[in-house]
């Protein structure tokens, strides 16, 4: 049973476009909301993470939006590149080191 | 710092084969986990560490062991290998306890079972 759901499996934008990506929770003891990029042939690796106690986290072009009352967080990528062409995974956990991750959404930038 | 390493990177094993994937950390870190990526299912965790010494289960660990015996190496063990078994496995590690801190990824072991 996944905890964290995760859409789209995929999606495909054009070079400059916005990227969306949106993650849903059901455990209301989750605190903590990590994105991690992961590149073909390589580990995940964090990219921007966020608290509830805020609503939106912005680390350059990535932006964060998070929504309490719904459980639902997603991830923005503004002026996407190319170089952004990767599988995106948001993750939640508690005050425990346990992350549960969500299915993934693999993201294609077209030049 | 290498950070996360692993080997083998690809191994194909027979059905009813053992093997173990080892992993390494150069960073010091207390905590070490091991996950399994299957396509569309995310990453689900196997086993984790705290420390040298101690060892518990995640979400997945039917058909694995691990060991802690340093705080750098953190290695899993498969018996009896299985079809199911099929996925490409990473270790990763984090400084200390809670879900917060960020976990740092290897960069995994393809395995396939035949």
């Amino acid at each position: 049973q996944q905890q964290v759901k995760q859409s789209p499996q995929s999606l495909i934008v054009q070079k400059g476009g916005i990227s969306i990506i949106n993650c849903a929770y059901e455990n209301t003891a989750f605190d903590y909301f990590p994105w991690y990029q992961q590149f073909p042939g390589k580990g995940p690796a964090l990219l921007i993470a966020i608290r509830p106690d805020v609503s939106e986290k912005k680390e350059g072009r990535f932006t964060i939006s998070f929504n309490k009352s719904a459980k639902q967080f997603s991830l923005h990528i503004m002026d996407s590149q190319p170089g952004d062409s990767a599988t995106y995974f948001c993750a939640a956990s508690m005050t425990d080191y346990k992350l549960s991750f969500g299915a993934g959404t693999t993201v294609t930038v077209r030049a | 710092n290498a950070g996360v390493t692993q080997t083998p990177k690809f191994r194909i094993l027979k059905i009813g084969q053992s093997m173990t994937l080892q992993c390494a950390q150069d960073m010091n870190h207390n905590y070490m986990y091991w996950y399994r990526q299957d396509p569309g299912m995310g990453l689900k965790l196997i086993y984790y560490s705290v420390g040298a010494g101690i060892t518990d289960k995640g979400e997945v660990p039917n058909g694995y062991n691990v060991s802690r015996s340093t705080t750098e190496d953190f290695p899993l063990r498969l018996e009896l290998a299985a079809p199911s078994q099929t996925s490409v496995y990473f270790c990763a590690s984090s400084n200390s306890g809670g879900g917060q801190e960020t976990q740092y990824f290897g960069p995994g072991t393809r395995l396939l079972v035949l």
